[in-house]
C-alpha cells in the first residue's frame, strides 16, 4: 500500500480566520494530488487537482482565493481556507496520485481527512 | 458527462453475502475502483478492475464488465466492522470519478 497523512486531524477556528491543512505522501513522491471536501452523508466532492511546481487546477464552483493550494514538493501539498466561515464546515479530504508508470494505472490513496468546525 | 450509479443504502445480516452493484457512463475508461468509507474517515483502497471478469481479494471480490458498462463487489461472510459507505470509482483520466457510494449497514 501507499501512506498518506493528514494534518491537522480536527480544527476549530472562528470566523474570519485563516486554516492551512496539510497533505504528505510519507513513501512516494506525488506529482498530483487532489483535494476533496465532504459534507455529512454526501459524496466526495473534488475541489481542485493540485500540481507540483505549478498552479492548482479548480473545480467549476471553487473559489481559488478562498481556498489557497500550494504543491511546493514532491511530498508535500497544502490547502489554506481563507477567512473561513461556518458554511466553510467541512470534512476536507486530500489523495495523492502513487505513480505506476502510467497515467492510466496510477492508483488514488486518499488521507485521513480534516474536520473543520468555523465557529 | 460522467454519470455513475450505485444504490443509496443496503441492509445485510451479519455472516451473509452482499452485493453492491454499480453502473457508470463515462467518456472513457481506465479502470473501475471500490473505496470503503466508515463515517468520519477518509477512504480505503479495496479493489482495482481494468479488465473483465472477477478479482477477489479474501473476503472481498470485484466484479467488471467492460461492455455492459457494470461491476459489483461482493462481500462474504459479513461482520459488523463491513458498516460502511463503498465507493464506486471510474477513471477516465485524473481524477478519479466518484459515485454517490452505498451505505451497507450490517445487522445482527
Amino acid at each position: 500500500g501507499a501512506v498518506v497523512s493528514q494534518h491537522p486531524s480536527r480544527v476549530i477556528c472562528k470566523s474570519g480566520t485563516s486554516v492551512k491543512i496539510e497533505c504528505r505522501s510519507l513513501d512516494f513522491q506525488a506529482t498530483t494530488m487532489f483535494w476533496y471536501r465532504q459534507f455529512p452523508k454526501k459524496s466526495l466532492m473534488l475541489m481542485a487537482t493540485s500540481n507540483e511546481g505549478s498552479k492548482a487546477t479548480y473545480e467549476q464552483g471553487v473559489e481559488k482565493d478562498k481556498f489557497l493550494i500550494n504543491h511546493a514538493s514532491l511530498t508535500l501539498s497544502t490547502l489554506t481556507v481563507t477567512s473561513a466561515h461556518p458554511e466553510d464546515s467541512s470534512f476536507y479530504i486530500c489523495s495523492a496520485n502513487k505513480p505506476s508508470g502510467s497515467t492510466s494505472t496510477d492508483t488514488q490513496y486518499f488521507g485521513p481527512g480534516t474536520r473543520l468546525t468555523v465557529l | 458527462g460522467q454519470n455513475i450509479d450505485q444504490p443509496t443504502e443496503m441492509t445485510a445480516t451479519e455472516g451473509a453475502i452482499v452485493q453492491i452493484n454499480c453502473t457508470y457512463q463515462t467518456s472513457g475508461f481506465n479502470g473501475l475502483f471500490w473505496y470503503q468509507q466508515h463515517a468520519g474517515e477518509a477512504p480505503t483502497f479495496l479493489s482495482y478492475n481494468v479488465l473483465d471478469g472477477l478479482e477477489e481479494k479474501g473476503r472481498f471480490s470485484s466484479f467488471l464488465s467492460r461492455s455492459k458498462g457494470y461491476s459489483y463487489l461482493l462481500l462474504k461472510e459479513l461482520q459488523m466492522k463491513d458498516s460502511a459507505s463503498y465507493l464506486c470509482a471510474v477513471r477516465v483520466h485524473t481524477p478519479l470519478v466518484f459515485g454517490k457510494g452505498t451505505r451497507l449497514s450490517v445487522i445482527a
